[in-house]
This record gives structure tokens, sequence and C-alpha cells, in this order.
């Protein structure tokens, strides 16, 4: 089946740097790619959508300065997250969906620890 | 905009079938039904999708209520590895919005 990658699957930062999250289709190209943040025994939260060669549209609440979202190509989405403090330590999942199917496949997931 | 409500957890004995409800009263009528299961610290996982038949696939049965307010997830014999939070989602636009998800506990 359809493979969703993310990279890397748990990273541990200081206060103040900033972390980059890759995540790519691996065997199809995905018009569409979407980031979750998930804390501990909650459900997933939509933070944006991102399509291909356009900007990223952001859900309310979310700060588009804070989490930057790059999608340059049809099989890769890059989330940042600049300045990282505590607070944003979290379970960052990536979705895409397929072009040609619409169908939806997710990456493993991604654990951001700021110290 | 979760759309969907859902049990927050629920057992069930090992090898016996287990019937999961969704209720989405909101659903419009290009709205696909969508089920997915995540285990700990992983990606959710697809199950199966409808739109208004029953669907049925090697994990599980989609039965699909004739108005569509309503929807169950049925697998027809659990395992322990089953045991995960289950979520049901509607997607007519491009955003899928999970809900709070229901806690499955499979009992040996």
């Amino acid at each position: 089946g359809a493979v969703v990658s993310q990279h890397p699957s748990r990273v541990i930062c200081k206060s103040g740097t900033s972390v980059k999250i890759e995540c790519r289709s691996l065997d199809f190209q995905a018009t569409t790619m979407f980031w979750y943040r998930q804390f501990p025994k909650k459900s997933l939260m939509l933070m944006a959508t991102s399509n291909e060669g356009s900007k990223a549209t952001y859900e309310q609440g979310v700060e588009k300065d804070k989490f930057l979202i790059n999608h340059a190509s049809l099989t890769l989405s890059t989330l940042t997250v600049t300045s990282a403090h505590p607070e944003d330590s979290s379970f960052y999942i990536c979705s895409a969906r397929d072009g040609n199917t619409g169908e939806l496949f997710f990456g493993e997931g991604s654990r951001l620890t700021v110290l | 905009d979760a759309k969907t409500t859902q049990p927050n957890s629920m057992e069930s004995n090992e090898e016996e079938p287990v019937h999961l409800p969704c209720n989405h009263s909101t659903i419009s009528g290009t709205d696909y039904i969508h089920w997915y299961r995540q285990l700990p610290s992983q990606g959710p996982e697809y199950v199966i999708h409808g739109l208004t038949s029953n669907v049925n696939n090697r994990m599980a049965s989609l039965a699909i209520a004739e108005d569509r307010k309503s929807s169950t997830l049925i697998l027809h014999r659990a395992t322990l590895r089953d045991a995960a939070v289950y979520y049901c989602i509607l997607s007519g636009g491009n955003q899928f919005y999970f809900g709070t998800g229901t806690s499955l506990t499979v009992i040996p």
C-alpha cells in the first residue's frame, strides 16, 4: 500500500531553536498534505493544509509564523517549528492525499520534545 | 469541526464481534464516512470508508444507516491487535477533522 514517511521520528531540542520535520509520500504524488498535532491522550488536531506550490491554509488559532509549512514538490512537505518552547512539545503527524485516488495516508508521526 | 460523535471507550472479548457506533447527524450529501484507527505513538491507519452502501474489506465492515446520519464499524472477530483508538471522520471538503474517537479494549 501507499506509504507516507516522516523524519525524524523523534527529536529533542533546546528551547529557542528551530526544528524541521519532513513528510514524504513514497510511491504517489500528493497534491495535498495535512499537518496535525496530538497531545497525550487527545485526538489529532488539524494545524494546516498545504497544497503543492501554494501557501498553506492554517486552522484558526495556529500561528503561521511559528509553524512554517512548505510544500515545494508533489512528494515532500516540511513543517518547521520556529523558536520552539516546551509547550510546543507534542506528537506531530502528517498525512498526504493521493492526487489520483483521493485516498488519505498518514505518516508515522514525529515526537518533538523541547527542553 | 469534528462533526462526529463516538463513545469514549468500549470493551470486547477476544474473538467476539465488535460494533463501534458513530453519529454524524449533520452529514452532507457529498461527505464520505471514513474510519481510521491509531495505536499508541503511531500515525492513524486506514480501516474503511463508504458513502451510502455498506462496505466490506479484509479488516472490517462498515454499515451505513439509510439516512446516513449514523454508521457502525464492525470488527467480525476482535483480536488483541485490534486494541486501538478508532476514529470516525467525515470528508466532503478538503480537510479531515478528527473527533475524540473510541478507545477499544480487547479482553483476552
